[in-house]
């Protein structure tokens, strides 16, 4: 079945310091979303990227979706202590297949 | 954005009992309902598909008379795990989707702890 990889799977950082997550699918995907789940909470949607090749910000975050439409990344510029969390990516394998396949998740901890 | 709310967010049962999950779409029509189960510092892991009035799909490897979906209207969908074991434990999530099928809106979660 569909496989979603993350790395690194933990990542610690200075406060200030940049960040990098990597998500791989073993299939291509027709969109791909990011998520961030707070310690203790539920995942709350970040975005969603469909176009091959696509690059998104929202303030110091940055999305991109590769051209083969099987991997994705999401950077954090200048990480602040609310950045704490862990981040997933989500894919979609198909148009028609309704379900999203989490990847494993990296979790971020920020060092005052 | 959308509202999802699940109860209970924590539940302790004695092995044997059933529990019963809700997951509702306070502000918009859930056509389309997941329920996932996450295990300590660990992904999200799909349990079964539900839509509105039909019956749930379910992943390979999930009992589907152990883990009872019902989701009986638009706005309202129930896990229940019957017959619950202490390797049931875990955190029982929800999300929910519109029809325009973008983003999941997830509920709080529900920890369960079997004894």
């Amino acid at each position: 079945g569909q496989q979603v990889m993350q790395i690194p799977q933990y990542q610690h950082v200075q406060e200030g310091e940049d960040f990098t997550t990597y998500c791989n699918s073993s299939t291509t995907l027709s969109n791909i979303q990011w998520y961030k789940q707070r310690p203790g909470g539920h995942p709350v949607f970040l975005i969603q990227l469909v176009k091959s090749g696509e690059v998104k910000k929202q303030k110091r975050l940055t999305f991109q979706f590769g051209e083969a439409k099987k991997n994705s990344s999401l950077h954090i510029t200048a990480t602040q202590t609310t950045d704490v969390g862990t981040y997933f990516c989500a894919g979609k394998a198909n148009f028609g297949n309704e379900k999203l396949t989490f990847g494993t998740g990296t979790r971020l901890t920020i060092i005052p | 954005g959308a509202v999802v709310s699940q109860h209970p967010s924590r539940v302790i049962c004695k092995s044997g009992t059933s529990v019963k999950i809700e997951c509702r779409s306070l502000d918009f029509q859930a056509t389309t309902m997941f329920w996932y189960r996450q295990f300590p510092k660990k992904s999200l892991m799909l349990m079964a598909t539900s839509n509105e009035g039909s019956k749930a799909t379910y992943e390979q490897g999930v009992e589907k008379d152990k883990f009872l979906i019902n989701h009986a209207s638009l706005t309202l969908s129930t896990l229940t795990v019957t017959s619950a074991h202490p390797e049931d434990s875990s955190f029982y999530i929800c999300s929910a989707r519109d029809f325009t099928g973008g983003e999941l809106f997830f509920g709080e979660g529900s920890r369960l702890t079997v004894l």
